[in-house]
């Protein structure tokens, strides 16, 4: 039974498109991320959520917006796919922040090609 | 401003050679500083983790790292490779709110034979 579990694992699709990716967690964590890792494989956080509430928005175009219907999942929507939004995006959770957030397990990440 | 910097985009190494990958990193608080290894087209997982304590941590697939605070060093070790290690690793640092990992810019391993 997979701990974090993100779908689509690949998706393509081109300029325009709006999509979602969704993340579940099944390990009772009170915190959930998302990183995007670019081309050059540099992995950087993009949203943190801590009981349903955001906590780190970083600077990420408003195209970019997470909603987290509920501790289990977090979801992220693009809208208006742009060529440079090509990247692989990874959920994560933890049980929570500070010291928990240590205990921080990964999805096998969405690779997202925009064409 | 917290940072963490790797030495060597690219480190290649022999089968049964040792394993050294470098990390370096910048933080005005305690760091808690991790290894992650990513596999080729797949999730990230945890090596091992420094929160306090001993400096000297025993990760998984016979990986260490010493924590030095004089050096801001958490190198990464293997006495011997093995071509099973080759793949991508992660230096990371919990941000002083312990609400999000900064990374470094990784470092491919590649095991030869």
């Amino acid at each position: 039974d997979t701990a974090v579990s993100q779908t689509p694992k690949y998706l393509v699709t081109q300029m325009g498109n709006d999509k979602s990716i969704k993340c579940e967690q099944n390990l009772g964590h009170d915190t959930m991320y998302w990183y995007k890792q670019d081309s050059k494989k540099f992995l950087k956080i993009m949203f943190s959520y801590n009981n349903k509430e955001l906590i780190i928005n970083e600077t990420v175009p408003n195209r970019f917006s997470p909603k987290s219907p509920d501790k289990a999942h977090l979801n992220l929507h693009i809208n208006s796919l742009e060529l440079g939004d090509s990247a692989v995006y990874f959920c994560a959770s933890s049980p929570g922040t500070g010291g928990a957030a240590t205990e921080a397990f990964f999805g096998q990440g969405t690779r997202l090609t925009v064409v | 401003a917290q940072s963490v910097t790797q030495l060597g985009s690219h480190v290649s190494v022999s089968e049964g050679a040792l394993v050294l990958l470098r990390c370096n990193y910048s933080s005005s608080v305690p760091p808690y500083l991790f290894w992650y290894v990513q596999y080729p087209n797949q999730g990230l997982q945890l090596l091992l983790k420094y929160t306090t304590g001993a400096t000297l941590v025993k990760g998984i697939n016979g990986f260490e790292a010493e924590f030095k605070k004089s050096e801001t060093s958490f190198h990464l070790t293997k006495p011997s490779a093995h071509m099973s290690d080759a793949a991508e690793y992660f230096c990371a640092l919990l941000n002083q709110a312990g609400t999000a990992l900064i990374f470094g810019k990784g470092t491919t391993l590649s095991v030869s034979s």
